[in-house]
């Protein structure tokens, strides 16, 4: 079973939508989660950490957590053109090892 | 203050050949990570160095080694190039040794194609 899994899209939603972004890993002592966002061709860049149930706001962007579920999720409000990327989660393994989703793709349309 | 730099950026090489690339982590970082992307694997785990030394290790076969040096720079090499070499292949810089405040750098990667 992989460790951490996403949906791979791609996930097209209008502009100015609400993008759900879903992502369940398999380790139950996982204590935190990393939302990173990767633009073609370019590398990951982190967005946004989530540690406690719950949810965390931070701008447009709300990461959701059920540990009891697994799940970690991240909501993008007022999706614009420029939101379009692969946004991947990451669980920690250890030291600064970081295990990655594959990926889901967003495309926001005009 | 500069972020994660990675050289070369692009490159070729032929089966068989060997490669380093060099990561140099952001000023005043002691952890370096190595990763690899593919289309087809996604962002895999190689090492991580810390201090000069390699804590972890991600499942790649020993063709794949690293090495960081005491100002925190890092190299990794791989030997007897394969085709599935192949790959975008990224360095991530952090400050400390782990933990949820923790955050970990990637530089813009090295580029590698065997052919």
């Amino acid at each position: 079973q992989k460790e951490v899994e996403q949906n791979s899209g791609p996930l097209s939603v209008p502009e100015g939508a609400i993008a759900s972004l879903n992502c369940t890993y398999s380790d139950r002592v996982s204590q935190s989660f990393f939302w990173y966002r990767q633009y073609s061709g370019k590398s990951p860049e982190l967005i946004m950490s989530i540690y406690s149930n719950g949810d965390k706001e931070d701008g447009r962007f709300t990461a959701q957590l059920n540990k009891a579920s697994q799940y970690v999720s991240l909501l993008i409000r007022d999706s614009q053109p420029s939101d379009s990327a692969t946004y991947l989660c990451a669980v920690p393994g250890g030291g600064n090892k970081l295990t990655f989703g594959t990926g889901t793709q967003l495309k926001v349309e005009l | 203050k500069a972020g994660v730099t990675q050289t070369p950026r692009y490159l070729i090489k032929t089966r068989g050949q060997q490669v380093t690339l060099s990561c140099s982590p952001i000023s005043g970082h002691r952890s370096v990570s190595w990763y690899q992307q593919t289309p087809g694997q996604g962002l895999q785990f190689l090492f991580e160095y810390f201090s000069e030394t390699q804590r972890n290790k991600g499942n790649f076969p020993g063709r794949f080694s690293g090495r960081q040096f005491s100002n925190s720079r890092s190299e990794m090499n791989v030997s007897t190039l394969e085709l599935g070499d192949s790959a975008l292949y990224l360095c991530a810089s952090s400050l400390g040794s782990g933990g949820q405040q923790n955050t970990i750098y990637f530089g813009e990667g090295s580029w590698l194609t065997v052919v």
